[in-house]
């Protein structure tokens, strides 16, 4: 079976700091995802990639970037962390459908 | 307004009783999927139901379009039930792209 490590598990940076999250997967999956959840919301879609070097905006894009530059990474960077951004960041990846959509155990970011 | 409204917002059941969760959505749809999430924990497929009524052991999701509802009824619930459970619809069957509810904390007491 395949897996999805996202590192690091917690990351804690300064207001105003750049912050890359990693994710790699080894399921060979074309998609990849970047959510974001708020302590007792749902999952908001922050970023997507649907081959190596392609890049779509989710519906949260802004004040992130995001890099594909393979078909197994998938990085997230927040450009300037901010205290309300404060969340876990999950990354997912699937293949053509949303039924084969598989998670990682998530980014729990933290910015003093 | 939010396309996908969960209810409800939480539930705390003795062991052994039943669990119904709903899902309501206010635009059409090409699936439905119901996730399990431990706390702290990554998120786990327990259904990909766009319509209909699948069965997995104690758990059972039915999704009626028609309606705009789906719900996941969780029989002789166990402890170990316990964590947030979500639902998310995607529009676009291609994309994958989910839409996600605000999620149901379930709370099983011995």
């Amino acid at each position: 079976g395949g897996i999805i490590t996202q590192t690091p598990k917690f990351l804690i940076g300064q207001e105003g700091q750049k912050l890359t999250l990693k994710c790699q997967q080894n399921f060979n999956h074309d998609t990849m995802y970047w959510y974001r959840q708020d302590s007792g919301k749902g999952l908001r879609l922050i970023y997507y990639s649907i081959t190596e070097n392609d890049l779509q905006k989710g519906d949260l894009s802004e004040g992130y970037d995001a890099s594909r530059e393979k078909k197994s990474s998938f990085s997230l960077t927040v450009t300037s962390a901010q205290k309300n951004e404060m969340a876990v960041f999950l990354c997912a990846s699937g293949g053509a459908s949303a039924e084969t959509l598989y998670f990682g155990s998530g980014t729990r970011l933290t910015v003093l | 307004g939010q396309q996908v409204q969960q209810s409800p917002a939480s539930l705390v059941l003795q062991e052994g009783e039943n669990a119904e969760l709903q899902c309501n959505f206010s635009t059409s749809l090409n699936s439905m999927q119901w996730f399990y999430q431990r706390p702290g924990g990554s998120l786990v497929s327990l259904f990909y139901n766009p319509s209909g009524t699948k069965h997995s052991g104690r758990l059972t999701s039915t999704t009626v379009i028609k309606e705009r509802r789906s719900s996941l009824h969780i029989s002789s619930s166990q402890t170990t039930d316990s964590g947030t459970y979500l639902c998310a619809l995607a529009m676009n069957y291609n994309q994958g792209k989910l839409i996600f509810g605000q999620g149901t904390k379930l709370s099983i007491k011995p």
